[in-house]
């Protein structure tokens, strides 16, 4: 199995920080690499795939990259409805491990 | 726009098998771009893949539930199911089904809670 390591496991920034995500994989995972947000008592949303493409919808604070074995998730500028859990999944090869998660407080 | 909508029994005794179905709507279940998937997430932990099946009925499974789970579908009636057999405590979970395309990653139900207890 691709092992997925995520981090920081928490986060607590302020309104307007530039906040990054990081997930390493073991294994080489050719930019096949999702970032979710979830937000309690609800399903995970996709905000990124392919590593750096953003999904439909999702604000242009959100972005993606990274290649090889390490990749970033990037808001430019964090919002009070940023405050959720983001978790990133590899999606080259089954089984589709995810991330630990990493919980994003706003002070 | 694409829908998917998880049903089941909320409530399993230990050792008996759950099943779950996903019906899908807003779009086709048949294609061979698409994998559809099963994904858990126990109260307060992480995500967990549990395994996917294609239309075609090719299937892939976590090692860890191989030999407990199985994924069918049945593409006339636009659902596709997850049986998991002998379960226990470490099994109660919220169940998500999704979609999986390789080139837009996954697109999730609401999920529905399935809990152990006898």
């Amino acid at each position: 199995d691709i092992q997925m390591t995520q981090s920081p496991s928490t986060l607590s920034a302020s309104i307007g920080d530039r906040v990054t995500i990081t997930c390493r994989a073991s294994q080489n995972i050719n930019n096949w690499l999702a970032w979710y947000q979830q937000k309690p008592g609800k399903a995970p949303e996709l905000l990124i795939y392919k590593a750096s493409s953003l999904q439909s919808g999702v604000p242009s604070r959100f972005s993606g990259s990274g290649s090889g074995p390490e990749f970033a998730l990037t808001i430019s500028s964090l919002r009070p409805d940023d405050a959720a859990t983001y978790y990133c999944q590899q999606y080259e090869s089954a089984p589709h491990t995810f991330g630990q998660g990493t919980k994003l407080e706003i002070k | 726009q694409l829908q998917l909508r998880e049903s089941g029994p909320g409530l399993v005794k230990p050792s008996e098998t759950v099943s779950l179905t996903c019906t899908v709507s807003g779009g086709s279940i048949s294609g061979s771009d698409y994998f559809w998937a099963w994904i858990r997430q126990p109260p307060g932990k992480g995500l967990e893949w549990i395994g996917f099946i294609r239309d075609s009925g090719t299937t892939s499974y976590s090692p860890a539930l191989t030999g407990r789970v199985a994924i069918s579908v049945d593409t006339s009636k636009m659902h596709y199911s997850l049986r998991l057999n002998s379960v226990t405590a470490a099994d109660a979970a919220q169940y998500y089904c999704a979609r999986h395309s390789r080139y837009v990653g996954y697109s999730w139900g609401q999920g529905t809670l399935v809990t152990v207890s006898s």
